[in-house]
């Protein structure tokens, strides 16, 4: 069945870099796109990014400057990395999978809570 | 960006009875509009996608409905299992936006 987990630290210090990794398993990252998706604590949620299962990338302008996607199909796996983190980064970072050809998220991983605190 | 303007940010209603969530895009998304459900301490569940089409598995006691730049998500016969939050998604335009989000309790 369709599964993506996020991991990563769970403790950055501001300024770092975070870098999440999202592991899928049962579909292929040829075929379908992989997007990240952030929430800040009990708030609404942020569309970060996204990896097409042709390896090109769109990111949210909000983040271009700092965050990075990438992906390494032969492990099943996309990473996210965004420098610069504040305090404000602090939330919880979702992978989410699009459905094919549309835009909406049908399989959500279970998130990792990031905090960003010296 | 496209605005999502989601109300009421919380609704208390009796088991039973039924509920409206609203959900207005700054512009016209042209029914590319998903709702997701998420209980607390889970990851966001699809409900709706294309603004009324309900996805495998979701009761069908939920319902989506809307065009242009309104749009609604409709449960019927409130349960005890629907204390969630519950968000709209606008996919028409980069950035995907999302509604802030609707906290729903049982009375």
């Amino acid at each position: 069945q369709v599964q993506l987990k996020e991991s990563g630290p769970g403790l950055v210090q501001p300024s770092q870099t975070l870098s999440l990794t999202c592991t899928v398993s049962g579909f292929s990252l040829t075929s379908y796109s992989v997007h990240w998706v952030r929430q800040h604590s009990g708030k609404s949620l942020e569309w970060m990014g996204r990896m097409w299962s042709d390896g090109d990338t769109s990111y949210n302008s909000a983040f271009t400057s700092r965050l990075s996607i990438s992906r390494d199909t032969s492990k099943s796996q996309v990473f996210l990395k965004m420098n610069s983190l504040q305090t404000e980064d602090t939330g919880t970072y979702y992978c989410a999978r699009n459905r094919y050809g549309y835009s909406y998220f049908d399989y959500w991983g279970q998130g990792v809570m990031v905090t960003v605190s010296s | 960006d496209i605005r999502m303007t989601q109300s009421p940010a919380s609704l208390s209603a009796s088991l039973g009875e039924t509920v409206n969530i609203e959900c207005l895009a700054s512009e016209d998304i042209y029914s590319d509009l998903a709702w997701y459900q998420q209980k607390p301490g889970k990851s966001p569940q699809l409900l709706i996608y294309n603004a009324n089409s309900l996805q495998n598995g979701v009761p069908s006691r939920f319902s989506g409905s809307g065009s242009g730049t309104q749009y609604s998500l409709k449960i019927n016969s409130l349960q005890s299992e629907d204390v969630a939050t519950y968000f709209c998604q606008q996919y028409n335009n980069y950035p995907f936006t999302f509604g802030s989000g609707t906290k729903l309790e049982i009375k």
